[in-house]
């Protein structure tokens, strides 16, 4: 059974830029959650997407945004980039919202620097 | 809101025991734990759900406290590839599943 894929693995952009990361779940899980990973900081919470409705939000800008598409897989935006916004994106899913009969599994994220 | 993970960091010599505690300033409903080792994914390790529940594989096991908003990781016997970090996640009661959210990690290192 494929695990989660998030695309692309590196990726190098310019303040001001925009950038688009993107993340298939395992086959026959619903809910895909996005993480940010730095140093020091842990796992921050983005955001969680389950049928395609984003049910829960994490404390980001709006310049941070996703979507999840009929067949679960889901992107993430962001605007405007800023050079604090270099981290490791990680991407869960999960076969049912995250609870206690539905653990997430991780892809090997994105990293994205700006410079 | 995030919970706070100690210690954050911890040195083990081959066969030594360790504890890593997790606490919550709000009333959790499950609490998740993870590792991850340098470079990979964060991996599943357990669930445990309020209630007080003990949940054990082989020589890691963890326990919940609902009461202190507390869980504790336990590594028995600890072995080399033990070595990573340990996160917890935690899931709070307030009927909004789906939310997960992270302590800051505790590293464990451990030497032949």
């Amino acid at each position: 059974k494929a695990g989660v894929t998030q695309t692309p693995r590196y990726l190098i952009k310019t303040r001001g830029q925009q950038v688009t990361l993107s993340c298939s779940p395992i086959s026959g899980h619903r809910s895909v959650s996005w993480y940010q990973q730095t140093p020091g900081q842990g796992l921050q919470f983005l955001f969680e997407y389950f049928s395609e409705t984003q049910r829960n939000k994490g404390n980001f800008p709006g310049r941070f945004s996703g979507r999840q598409f009929s067949n679960s897989r889901s992107e993430m935006n962001v605007s405007t980039l800023e050079l604090g916004d270099s981290a490791l994106y990680l991407c869960a899913s999960s076969r049912g919202q995250v609870s206690y009969n539905s653990p997430l599994h991780f892809g090997n994220g994105t990293r994205l620097t700006v410079t | 809101q995030q919970p706070v993970q100690s210690p954050q960091a911890v040195i083990l010599r081959e066969g030594e025991d360790a504890v890593i505690n997790c606490s919550s300033s709000k009333a959790l409903y499950s609490v998740h734990w993870y590792r991850q080792k340098h470079g990979e994914a964060p991996v599943f390790l357990m669930i445990l759900l309020k209630g007080g529940e003990q949940k054990g594989h082989e020589k890691i096991s963890a326990s919940f406290n609902e009461k202190k908003q507390q869980s504790s990781l336990y590594l028995t016997a600890s072995q080399l590839s033990y070595s990573g970090t340990y996160f917890c996640g935690t899931e709070i009661n307030n009927g909004n599943t789906g939310k997960l959210i992270f302590g800051q990690g505790t590293t464990l290192q451990v030497k032949p």
